[in-house]
């Protein structure tokens, strides 16, 4: 168990929805970051906040939204979704800003239908 | 721009026999390096990592690492197999550049036969 939680587990929705996906990091970790898992793009990275404001960007779509609440948990919106977008979302948590380990959650399995 | 390569996108080895999973990268900026293991169904856990000094690593579970610049390589080894060593492992760097991002590789799936 990494200390990091993410809810729900698994999402299953439709063309053109919108849903939220929720991270808790670990206890006393600042950073959060986003990654999307699928099978034909690999890992990817989304981006990152640390303590509470956005540090980096990655390959974030712009119907994709993230924010980190004052008490760090964190939210990834996706707006409306395509088949493409289904994907294991995962959340990641460190220390620091930069170069830490990252801890990984278990991940939110989202199928697009 | 910067890159991560994972040479083989599956290996298999005999259980005992050596693992080595390659790794290279591409980075105009010192880089931090790091290797994770993913079992079925679950997140990323860290193996190990390397930012500064010694540029031989060791991890977890007897898995160790040789960072060599100017091969920009980072690949990963562990002497003998074990059956619990099946799973994906995937290379990433962590760089600087207008803010930390991490780049992964495309992950190698490891196979050990009994």
């Amino acid at each position: 168990d990494s200390g990091v939680t993410q809810t729900p587990k698994h999402l299953i929705t439709a063309t053109g929805q919108r849903v939220t996906l929720r991270c808790s990091p670990r206890s006393g970790d600042l950073s959060v970051y986003w990654y999307q898992q699928s099978l034909d793009q690999g890992l990817q990275f989304l981006i990152q906040y640390y303590n509470g404001e956005e540090r980096a960007k990655g390959n974030i779509l712009e119907r994709f939204s993230a924010q980190q609440f004052p008490d760090l948990h964190s939210e990834l919106n996706l707006s409306s979704l395509e088949l493409g977008d289904s994907a294991l979302y995962f959340c990641a948590s460190s220390v620091g800003p930069a170069g830490n380990e990252q801890f990984f959650g278990p991940g939110t399995r989202l199928t697009v239908l | 721009a910067q890159s991560v390569t994972q040479l083989g996108s599956h290996v298999s080895v005999s259980e005992g026999a050596l693992v080595l999973l390659r790794c290279n990268y591409s980075s105009s900026v010192p880089p931090y390096l790091f290797w994770y293991v993913q079992y079925p169904n679950q997140g990323l856990q860290l193996l190990l990592k390397y930012t500064t000094g010694a540029t031989l690593v060791k991890g977890i579970n007897g898995f160790e690492a040789e960072f060599k610049k100017s091969e920009t390589s980072f690949h990963l080894t562990k002497p003998s197999a074990h059956m619990s060593d099946a799973a994906e492992y995937f290379c990433a760097v962590s760089i600087d550049s207008g803010g930390f991002k991490t780049i992964f590789g495309a992950g190698t799936r490891l196979f050990v036969k009994a």
